[in-house]
């Protein structure tokens, strides 16, 4: 069975520009999670998606940033203008049931200078 | 409010020693959740155990141990014979039950354990 992927692995991106970060959860788990870890600090939850809705979104820092879960399958988190404070590793869980154990995907390093 | 603290911060030992990871967690939820998670060199967080509030034995599993205390809020990760795999960063982590907060892993800070041959 396919883990949670994650792409890209890294971006490196200007301070201004837009990046999209993609997730493909694991084939069947219907709750979908965004987290990130920014400048050495605790992993930080951002949203929850559960198939296509957004079930839980009291972790996005602010307009900048934008999830989407369309169909219910992949999502994708576009960051949009990228500021210096965003630089950290994203990261994309998926579970089977709200609950449950999450399984996490290997990150994207999101660098921005 | 749910808090995960990992007083330990880095921790080196020799190979074989055995060695324990702290977890202290706060929260007012009456049934809930907590987790360890390895994040070795490579980066991606790999999930260890996961334990319910209501189930207070231990649990091992080779050379892992976990003892969840809930008298002092406490979930400490025990490795035996230590191996220099075994060179990670370690996160406890706490979600509650209720359907709005069971959504979200709270994670502490992370101790990066480092195993010297």
């Amino acid at each position: 069975e396919a883990g949670v992927t994650q792409f890209p692995s890294h971006s490196v991106i200007e301070k201004g520009q837009t990046v999209t970060l993609r997730c493909d959860p694991i084939s069947g788990h219907d709750n979908l999670y965004w987290y990130r870890r920014v400048m050495g600090k605790e992993i930080k939850f951002l949203l929850h998606f559960v198939k296509e809705s957004k079930q839980d979104e009291s972790g996005m820092p602010n307009n900048r940033f934008l999830a989407e879960r369309t169909g219910g399958t992949y999502s994708t988190l576009k960051v949009q203008p990228a500021e210096l404070e965003d630089s950290g590793v994203y990261f994309c869980a998926s579970s089977q049931q709200w609950g449950y154990e999450q399984y996490f995907g290997p990150g994207t390093r999101l660098t921005v200078t | 409010a749910q808090k995960v603290t990992q007083a330990q911060t880095e921790i080196s030992v020799v190979e074989k020693e055995d060695v324990t990871l702290d977890c202290v967690y706060e929260t007012r939820d009456t049934t809930y959740y907590l987790f360890w998670y390895k994040q070795p060199p490579s980066g991606e967080l790999v999930f260890l155990i996961r334990r319910n509030s209501f189930d207070e034995q231990n649990e091992i599993s080779g050379r892992y141990s976990w003892n969840f205390q809930k008298s002092t809020s406490s979930f400490n990760f025990t490795i035996t014979a230590s191996q220099v795999v075994d060179s990670a960063v370690y996160f406890c982590a706490l979600s509650g039950s209720l359907y709005s907060s069971a959504s979200k892993i709270i994670f502490g800070s992370g101790t990066r354990l480092s195993i010297r041959p």
